[in-house]
């Protein structure tokens, strides 16, 4: 079955204390991304990656790293996690940049403290 | 940057109303894209649009790419109580780059 599977689902932690979310997609697709959904504000695209080991920025990337060193996963890192960062977080694949479908993960909530 | 005005932001309904819903934007858009979200999971998409004045069904949903290409709408025909959930548009620039609606939130009253 086509999956994006990001670990954990949920989350609580406190200010400053690392975190990485996982993001794993079994289609080889070569296109992943990262979104933040707050409320009012629809999905933004913090980073993506548009191969291996070739990642940008999108609209929000403040805070957040990313690392593709192979082509099926796609970590989210969060160095020193702060309030404003509480969020719902989803990894998205596809193809290539600009090919649809884009398959969205279920979702990653995190609580930062 | 670019934006997307959808309206409404949420919208209450009974069983068997018709729905519509859009976007518009002051950019141009090459992509118009329609994404319904149910609680607890991802986006799914629902229709993808490409060529300015497109119009497109996908069941109960018609979905048209605007002729200035800086507007889309969705409707939905014939409401059921699995429509509900939340529905974004997105607009892909010349960039490749995707940009969200803020989303609306249907509730459907059986």
């Amino acid at each position: 079955e086509a999956q994006v599977t990001q670990n954990p689902r949920y989350l609580i932690t406190v200010t400053g204390k690392k975190l990485t979310v996982t993001c794993s997609q079994n289609m080889n697709h070569e296109y992943m991304s990262w979104y933040r959904q707050d409320p009012g504000l629809g999905l933004r695209q913090i980073y993506y990656s548009m191969n291996v080991e070739v990642t940008d920025k999108g609209d929000v990337p403040e805070g957040y790293k990313v690392s593709r060193k192979e082509k099926r996963n796609f970590p989210l890192i969060l160095e020193s996690p702060s309030p404003n960062q509480t969020s719902l977080y989803f990894c998205a694949s596809s193809f290539y940049r600009g090919s649809e479908p884009q398959h969205f993960g279920d979702g990653t909530r995190l609580s930062i403290l | 940057g670019q934006q997307l005005n959808q309206s409404p932001q949420s919208m209450f309904i009974q069983e068997g109303e018709d729905v519509s819903m859009n976007c518009t934007s002051s950019s141009i858009f090459n992509t118009w894209l329609w994404y319904k979200q149910d609680p607890g999971e991802g986006p799914v998409l629902l229709i993808a649009l490409y060529k300015a004045g497109e119009l497109t069904s996908n069941g109960r949903l018609t979905a048209q790419f605007g002729i200035t290409r800086k507007d889309s709408f969705l409707n939905i025909s014939a409401s059921i109580p699995s429509d509900v959930g939340i529905y974004f548009c997105a607009g892909r620039g010349s960039q490749g780059n995707l940009i969200f609606g803020k989303g609306t939130k249907l509730s459907v009253k059986p």
